[in-house]
């Protein structure tokens, strides 16, 4: 059974980098079968796909947002980060991790929430 | 605003049938999968339909999914009062090279 979870600061500073990792058991992320994104939803809205890295290290990014962010893979722990810089207010949300099966996500952790305030 | 248009709210009563419709263009329903997802107050979201029409094992029947053109739909059938969540449709976009969500559809079972 895959599960992934989510890790990071609850409280980021404006104009610094939200910094997140997913940790995923049960599948290897260097499995050539999958990708692996990032999403997120503030509060009361909808889902935002942020991006995501294939086990190669390939990625794609939402256009909206590639400008900063940044997704990798650590293999031999079996996580993958998320670095996005410069944030604002408008980035305060629930973050998601989840398994991409060419664009078909599932599972996904249960979330973690960031905060961007001074 | 989201380029999948999803109806904001959407309502039944248990046992009825409700349809939750997507609707977008060319570039993504028309030429892609679309994906639903399920999110429970409180909790992350759920596949529930893939690949336009496919269910995962342990989605109920009640539940599919069907496309024609730029548009996709989520039919529910026999509305239980679990069903009562946000829905979401999902697929890409090959001219914006990226995931398109639509903006939800809140279920209420009345």
């Amino acid at each position: 059974q895959v599960q992934l979870q989510e890790s990071g600061p609850g409280l980021v500073k404006p104009s610094q980098t939200l910094s997140l990792t997913c940790t995923v058991s049960g599948a290897s992320i260097s499995s050539g079968d999958y990708y692996w994104s990032w999403i997120r939803q503030p509060a009361g809205k909808g889902l935002e796909w942020i991006g995501r890295v294939f086990s190669s290290g390939s990625t794609n990014y939402n256009p909206s947002l590639a400008s900063r962010v940044s997704i990798s893979l650590d293999t031999s722990n079996n996580r993958f980060y998320l670095h996005l810089t410069s944030v604002t207010a408008a980035d305060t949300a629930v973050y998601y991790c989840a398994r991409d099966i060419l664009f078909m996500f599932d599972p996904w952790g249960q979330g973690t929430l960031v905060t961007v305030s001074s | 605003q989201s380029v999948l248009t999803q109806p904001p709210s959407a309502s039944g009563t248990p046992g009825q049938g409700v349809t939750i419709s997507c609707s977008g263009s060319n570039s993504n329903i028309g030429n892609s999968y679309v994906s639903w997802y399920q999110q429970l107050p409180g909790t992350a979201p759920k596949l529930l339909i893939y690949r336009d029409s496919q269910r995962p094992s342990g989605v109920p029947d009640r539940f599919s999914g069907s496309k024609s053109g730029t548009s996709a739909s989520l039919d529910i059938s026999g509305l239980r009062s679990e069903d009562e969540a946000a829905y979401y449709c999902a697929a890409w976009d090959g001219s914006l090279s990226g995931v398109l969500f639509g903006g939800g559809t809140r279920l209420t079972v009345l």
